[in-house]
């Protein structure tokens, strides 16, 4: 148990629908990271926060935000869903950002769109 | 474009057999290389993080050196077990990007066969 907690495990939505993906991080980690793994692609860097500030920005969609909260969880939000945003979210946490830090991977949130 | 590649793709070995695997990432603005094990139905799990041209890490069975100046890193499993079955990933920080946003490489799947 890495100690990062992802909510829900598993998301069945249509197209065109918004959900949202939660995310609390190790206890005293300040970074939050998404991630996203499509059935054809290896681990896709979405975005990062830092102690409740963007910080780095990936392959994130525009209909794709998130946001971190001042207890560090993190919010990732999906609007007007299409059949290719299917996928496993995951969220990582780690201690700063010094790229020597380990991440620590949750559970991750299957997200299925019919 | 930054590309991390591994290989090989997949790896069958008998149990007790001693096997590694390559990552190879851009030499140029290194910042740190990580590497991960993903069980199936699991989340990633952090092995090592090396950041000096050099580098050479150990826990238990697995370690990995790195070589920032030719741009690879390699990961070796002595005496694999069943329960070394899983895929590894290579992930790849650069100065210059954002920080602490990692470039993950596709993994090799390995299976070990009692």
């Amino acid at each position: 148990d890495s100690g990062v907690t992802q909510t829900p495990k598993h998301l069945i939505t249509a197209t065109g629908q918004r959900v949202t993906l939660r995310c609390s991080p190790r206890s005293g980690d300040l970074s939050v990271y998404w991630y996203q793994q499509s059935l054809d692609q290896g681990l896709q860097f979405l975005i990062q926060y830092y102690n409740g500030e963007e910080r780095a920005k990936g392959n994130i969609l525009e209909r794709f935000s998130a946001q971190q909260f001042p207890d560090l969880h993190s919010e990732l939000n999906l609007s007007s869903l299409e059949l290719g945003d299917s996928a496993l979210y995951f969220c990582a946490s780690s201690e700063g950002t010094n790229p020597s830090y380990e991440q620590y991977f949750g559970p991750g949130t299957r997200l299925t769109v019919t | 474009i930054l590309n991390v590649e591994q290989s090989p793709q997949s790896l069958h070995v008998q149990e007790g057999d001693s096997t590694n695997f390559t990552c190879s990432f851009p030499s140029s603005n290194f910042y740190a290389l990580h590497w991960y094990r993903w069980e199936t139905a699991k989340s990633p799990e952090a092995l090592f993080v090396m950041t000096l041209n050099g580098d050479e890490k150990k826990k238990g069975r697995i370690s990995a050196t790195l070589n920032t100046k030719e741009g690879y890193s390699y990961l070796y499993i002595k005496g694999s077990q069943p329960e070394d079955s899983a895929t590894y990933l290579c992930a790849f920080n650069w100065r210059g990007g954002a920080t602490n946003k990692l470039i993950f490489g596709t993994g090799t799947l390995l299976a070990v066969q009692p």
